[in-house]
This record gives C-alpha cells, sequence and structure tokens, in this order.
C-alpha cells in the first residue's frame, strides 16, 4: 500500500458525460501528480501540483482540468468525454516538487461508452 | 522533447531463466533514471540511477546506467513467476517536467 488514495477505482459513463476522480496524497506529500495511462501510449503525464499551485503541465487536453484543495487532495476533471478518454488514471505523490521517486495510487479505470 | 523508449515491449521467459530489459532515453539537462514495476495495478519504486550512483542491486535485481550511450538495463538473474510484471523506465530532467515514462515491457515469467 503507498498510501495514496484514488476515487472510484472504476467507473463507466457515456460519450459527452463529466466525471470527477479523486485523489488523496500520502501523508505529508505535497505534491499530486496526474498520469494517465493507456494500452498504446503508456504513462503520459498531465498535470502536478504542489501545494496546491499547479507547477507543470503536460499533455492535458483543454476538456481536462485539476486542483489541489487546501488539505492536498485533487481532483480531476474530465468532461465531454469521448471514447479515447477511456484510459486508466494514476495520481502519485511525492514530498518535493519534480522528484524522481513517485508513489502511486491503485488508479481510476474509466470506461466511455 | 524528452523520450524514453525501452525494449523489448514484452518478453516470456521460463522461471530460472535471467532476463535483461533496456531503456533508451533522449532528454535535455538529465538529472536521474528510476525503474518501476507495475504488477496490477500501481508502479512500484525499484531503483533510481544518477551520475553519482550508476549501479543499483537488490537481491535478484539490478540495474546499470550508461550515461555515455544514454541508457539503462534491468537485470533479472533466476526468475520466478512473481517476477511477472510490467517494467517501467522513467527519467528526470532539470528542466519543469516531472518523470517521463517509456511504454514498459511486459515480462511474464511461466513455470
Amino acid at each position: 500500500d503507498s498510501g495514496v488514495t484514488q476515487t472510484p477505482k472504476h467507473l463507466i459513463t457515456a460519450t459527452g458525460q463529466r466525471v470527477t476522480l479523486r485523489c488523496s496524497p500520502r501523508s505529508g506529500d505535497l505534491s499530486v501528480y496526474w498520469y494517465q495511462q493507456s494500452l498504446d501510449q503508456g504513462l503520459q503525464f498531465l498535470i502536478q501540483y504542489y501545494n496546491g499551485e499547479e507547477r507543470a503541465k503536460g499533455n492535458i487536453l483543454e476538456r481536462f482540468s485539476a486542483q489541489q484543495f487546501p488539505d492536498l487532495h485533487s481532483e480531476l476533471n474530465l468532461s465531454s468525454l469521448e471514447l479515447g478518454d477511456s484510459a486508466l488514471y494514476f495520481c502519485a505523490s511525492s514530498v518535493g516538487h519534480l522528484t524522481g521517486e513517485l508513489f502511486f495510487g491503485e488508479g481510476s479505470r474509466l470506461t466511455v461508452l | 522533447e524528452d523520450k524514453v523508449v525501452q525494449s523489448p515491449l514484452s518478453l516470456v521467459v521460463h522461471e530460472g531463466d535471467t532476463v535483461t530489459l533496456n531503456c533508451s532515453y533522449e532528454v535535455t539537462n538529465f538529472r536521474s533514471l528510476l525503474w518501476y514495476k507495475q504488477e496490477k495495478k500501481a508502479p512500484t519504486f525499484l531503483f533510481m540511477l544518477t551520475s553519482s550512483g550508476i549501479e543499483k542491486k537488490s537481491g535478484r535485481l539490478s540495474s546499470i546506467l550508461d550515461k555515455k550511450e544514454l541508457s539503462s538495463i534491468l537485470n533479472i538473474t533466476a526468475t520466478q513467476t512473481g517476477d511477472s510484471a510490467i517494467y517501467l523506465c522513467a527519467v528526470l530532467s532539470s528542466g519543469n517536467t516531472p518523470l517521463v515514462f517509456g511504454k514498459g515491457t511486459r515480462l511474464s515469467v511461466i513455470a
């Protein structure tokens, strides 16, 4: 158990809908990262927050947004969902900013029908 | 753009075999290279290699960083079925970019 908690574990929804994925980092970790993992693309970095502020942005679609709250938990919002958004979404946390050793949650598997 | 390439993409071996997984990278301002193991869900950290620590070993697993060739290998000796997993290589640069991952090598160890 990494100490990172993600909910929900599974989610099935329809195209055009909006979902919110939630992540609680390890106790004491200030950084939260979101990654998307699909079969053909591997782990793709989406966005990172450090102590409530956005610090790095990857290939995150405009339909996706995220935030980190004062209690350090984070939410990833995915809207106007398309079939291609079906993937495993991972949250990871670390103590510092842009450190190598990340602790990953179990992931949220999103299926868009 | 930082890039990490792993090979092979998949590998099937028998218990007791020794395997070598490869990772090559192209990044600006390299800081470190990391190996993760992903069994069912969450990737878990194995090793971190830097300019000051180019070789790491833990039990049957070992890894070496070749900074000249911009590559790394992960060796697993006396493989067991519990080693079956996806092995991910990732690189950290000194820019404002978190870990960049390769697509992984799926290792299957059969009895």
